[in-house]
């Protein structure tokens, strides 16, 4: 099994210019997460969804937008790209019921934006 | 949301024991303890997770103290694999909103050969 697929793994963006990150899970889990990680710091979440049709603000959600496109997509969007996005992207799913199940992370989105 | 203190770092010796402490003295009853470990340049991988019983796995495990306020996870014969930063999180159960995961710095574990 694939896991969590992340595309592209690198890209660089001028400041302004927008661009999608894409995700895929082949795990047949209900939710789904997508963090950022800085330079020697732990992951911040963005943008979540707890399931199929549903998403929820994380706790930097400010400058992204995020598409659950179907149980095994969920895609995050830069608008207008900032200096300060750049960062790892990370994705994340979990089968999100009952008893916790972990998430399963995918290798990360490294973005540099100039 | 109850926070989690780490030691920055550690360090090993191969094929020894290592215990990495984790306090969390504002836990709640429906608190889950998770430990996560990132390898460089990769996502976070899940270790082990627990709410108020020691548990074990093929990986680690985790031991958890009787007022809940602290754990350890325990790696039984450390491997340079292993090298690794850990993270002890703090979650609620179930699933839907209730279920995030807000990751610290974590304790950067080094194992010398």
């Amino acid at each position: 099994n694939a896991g969590v697929t992340q595309t592209p793994k690198f890209q660089v963006l001028k400041t302004g210019q927008s661009m999608t990150l894409q995700c895929a899970q082949d795990m047949n889990h209900n939710s789904m997460y997508w963090y950022r990680q800085d330079p020697g710091m732990g992951l911040r979440l963005i943008y979540y969804s707890a399931s199929e049709g549903t998403t929820d603000k994380g706790e930097v959600p400010n400058g992204y937008n995020v598409s659950r496109l179907n149980k095994r997509e969920f895609s995050l969007r830069l608008e207008s790209a900032a200096p300060s996005q750049t960062s790892v992207y990370f994705c994340a799913s979990r089968f999100g019921q009952g008893v916790p199940q972990p998430q399963h992370f995918g290798d990360g989105t490294r973005l540099s934006i100039l | 949301d109850a926070k989690t203190t780490q030691p920055n770092s550690m360090e090993s010796n191969e094929e020894e024991p290592v215990h990495l402490p984790c306090n969390h003295s504002t836990i709640s009853g429906t608190d889950y303890i998770h430990w996560y470990r990132q390898l460089p340049s990769q996502g976070p991988e899940y270790v082990i997770h627990g709410l108020t019983s020691n548990v074990n796995n093929r990986m680690a495990s985790l031991a958890i103290a009787e007022d809940r306020k602290s754990s350890t996870l325990i790696l039984h014969r450390a491997t340079l694999r292993d090298a690794a930063v850990y993270y002890c999180i703090l979650s609620k159960g179930g699933g839907g909103s209730n279920y995030k995961l807000t990751f610290g710095k974590g304790t950067l574990l080094t194992v010398n050969p």
